[in-house]
């Protein structure tokens, strides 16, 4: 069964230090979405891809985040510098809204980042 | 403006006892409502959704629009229950916005 791929699983890395995380979303989906979870909350978005376009990245903290979808594929989401506060789960989820699925996003296992 | 809120950071049940993980969404169009699940070690994945009124693992999920509630309900909780439940708003635009997730822990 197809599945969303992330890696690295686990990430630790020391403050102002750059970080990079890989997502290879299910052949076929168009939407591809990073999402930042912090222990304890719910999942929140920082971007969203539309094939190679960024659809929305109001949420992703610019100055230090960057994302992208160079061929609408795999995606990468690159973090410069790190600060502590950036400790977090890194989701990646993609779909493709069909009648069916209506939107349905299929997550990967997210990559766990420690900034020491 | 868009809130999903979920009161319960844990509920624990026992086993055999009914289960309902209360959410509450405050969205000014017509949304569309999820209930994901996280089991221990595994991936967020979708457990149901509301347009489909389908009952998933014994757990069913009504739309009050009156009430802004999407509350999720099983007559006998199993043990396998146990995980983090995160309701959910899908908007027009495709952008899911999630709750906080509750914790439910069956017990024996």
């Amino acid at each position: 069964e197809a599945e969303v791929a992330q890696s690295p699983r686990y990430k630790i890395t020391e403050k102002s230090q750059a970080v990079a995380f890989w997502c290879d979303p299910i052949s076929g989906h168009a939407t591809l979405y990073w999402y930042r979870q912090i222990l304890g909350q719910g999942p929140e978005l920082l971007v969203q891809f539309q094939d190679e376009s960024v659809v929305d990245d109001s949420q992703l903290p610019k100055d230090r985040f960057s994302a992208e979808r160079l061929k609408g594929v795999d995606s990468t989401l690159k973090i410069q510098p790190a600060e502590l506060g950036d400790s977090a789960m890194y989701l990646c989820a993609s779909s493709s809204p069909t009648a069916v699925s209506y939107n349905e996003q299929f997550f990967g296992p997210g990559t766990r980042l420690t900034v020491l | 403006a868009q809130r999903v809120t979920q009161p319960e950071k844990l509920l624990s049940v026992f086993k055999g006892a009914p289960v309902e993980l209360k959410c509450n969404y405050s969205y000014s169009g017509s949304p569309e409502l999820f209930w994901y699940v996280q089991y221990s070690r595994q991936r967020l994945q979708l457990l149901l959704r509301h347009i489909s009124r389908e009952s998933i693992k014994g757990f069913t999920a009504d739309l009050n629009k009156g009430e802004t509630s999407f509350h999720l309900k099983k007559p006998f909780a199993q043990e396998e229950d146990s995980a983090m439940y995160y309701c959910a708003l899908s908007r027009r635009d495709d952008k899911i916005i999630f709750g906080k997730g509750t914790r439910l822990h069956i017990l024996p």
